[in-house]
Order: structure tokens, then sequence, then C-alpha cells
């Protein structure tokens, strides 16, 4: 699997933007950019994904650079609720396969 | 949303006891379930693929005999933690998907076990 890098922690203010970056530029063509969260002592929740495009969703936002090297997670108004661990994950076209999770991003959101 | 659900949210056993842990999906029917484990401070990491009605494919360094994967029905998959020591205390979590292409992966709340 493709692999990607994400920073491993982030700070916000609570009601500010974040935007959570992930790189990964041995992408293949075919590869769906996934989102994960995983709350504490929770199970992953998905997020968003997307191929190409740019995509919005009611919890995130995801922005694909042009070449699909990198993208970033847009949380437009972060909340207490959101500090979680972020999974920036690439997936087949099929997804038949289990998801492979790297280290991701720790998220904290300050109030 | 597709919703999976997994029994025990968390247990204590004691050395050398067997724990069952449950993953239903409650309204869509599961092929394929995945079963993670996860130490603290860490990232989730594969142990087994489950399929419906086969048997269940395990990543390297899982000892299958250790852990013990059933398939039987489309909504759920059951993980025994055979002869448990401390050192499998972890949280474990199982991940379902539906049969369409590329669809999202849905997870279970996760178990915490703690062997005692």
């Amino acid at each position: 699997d493709a692999k990607t890098t994400q920073p491993n922690s982030m700070e916000s203010n609570e009601e500010e933007p974040v935007h959570l970056p992930c790189n990964h530029s041995t992408i293949s063509g075919t590869d769906y950019i996934h989102w994960y969260r995983q709350l504490p002592s929770q199970g992953p929740e998905y997020v968003i994904h997307g191929l190409t495009s740019n995509v919005n969703n009611r919890m995130a936002s995801l922005a694909i650079a042009e070449d699909r090297k990198s993208s970033t997670l847009i949380l437009h108004r972060a909340t207490l609720r959101d500090a979680a661990v972020y999974y920036c994950i690439l997936r087949g076209r099929t997804g038949r396969r289990a998801l492979t999770f790297g280290s991701g991003t720790r998220l904290q959101v300050q109030p | 949303g597709a919703v999976v659900s997994q029994h025990p949210s968390w247990v204590i056993c004691k050395s050398g006891t067997s724990v069952k842990i449950e993953c239903r999906s409650l309204d869509f029917q599961a092929t394929t379930m995945f079963w993670y484990r996860q130490f603290p401070k860490q990232s989730l990491m594969l142990m087994a693929t489950s399929n419906e009605g086969s048997k269940a494919t395990y990543e390297q360094g899982v000892e299958k005999d250790k852990f013990l994967i059933n398939h039987a029905s489309l909504t759920l998959s059951t993980l025994t933690v055979t002869s448990a020591h401390p050192e499998d205390s972890s949280f474990y979590i199982c991940s379902a998907r539906g049969g369409a292409e590329n669809t999202e992966a849905f997870f279970g709340q996760g178990t915490r076990l703690t062997v005692v």
C-alpha cells in the first residue's frame, strides 16, 4: 500500500478552522484518499473520502492537490468534541482489503 | 448510517482463561470483517481478515490457534482470545464493510481487554 505522512500532533482553538495535512507522494492513479478519526477509547469513524475533486460533507471538507500527492482535511469550526487522532489512508478502487492505519495526527482543541 | 456493534465494551479476565468478543453488523450484511488490535499510544494493527463461511486469514505474527475467529453468518464474527496472558491486554476493534466497491469501513466501539 502507498504510504501516507502526517504530522504527529496539531493544536487548535475552539471555533477556529483546522487544516490537517497529509502527504502521499506515491499514490497510484486508482487510490482513493480516505480520512478516519478515532476519539479516545472508541473505534475509528469515517470522516470523508475523495479521488480527485474536493469533497464536502457535514463533518469536514477534503482538499486534494492537483497532482494528488497531498491532501488536507479541513474542519471548518473545531469543537472540543473534534479532539481525536485523524488518520489519512489510501484505499484501492475495490476497497476489499483492510484499512492500513499509520500513526495519524493527534488533534488537540483548546477551549 | 450503518452500524457495527461490538460486545463487550470491556472485560477483565484471569490469566489462562478464554474471552470471546462479538462483532455484529446491525443493518447490513458483512461478507468480510476485520479484527484489529491497538496497544496504548499506538495505531491500529490488523490481526486477521474474517470471511463469512470460510477460514480467517491471519497477519504475520498473529497466532491463529490463540486468536480464534469464527464468521458463521453475514452479520456476526467472533474473536476468542484463548489462554489469555497479561500481554494480550489491549483494545480490540472489529471492522466491517458491505458488498459495494470502496464503501466506507464501519468500526465497532472496541473492546478493552485486561488480563490479570
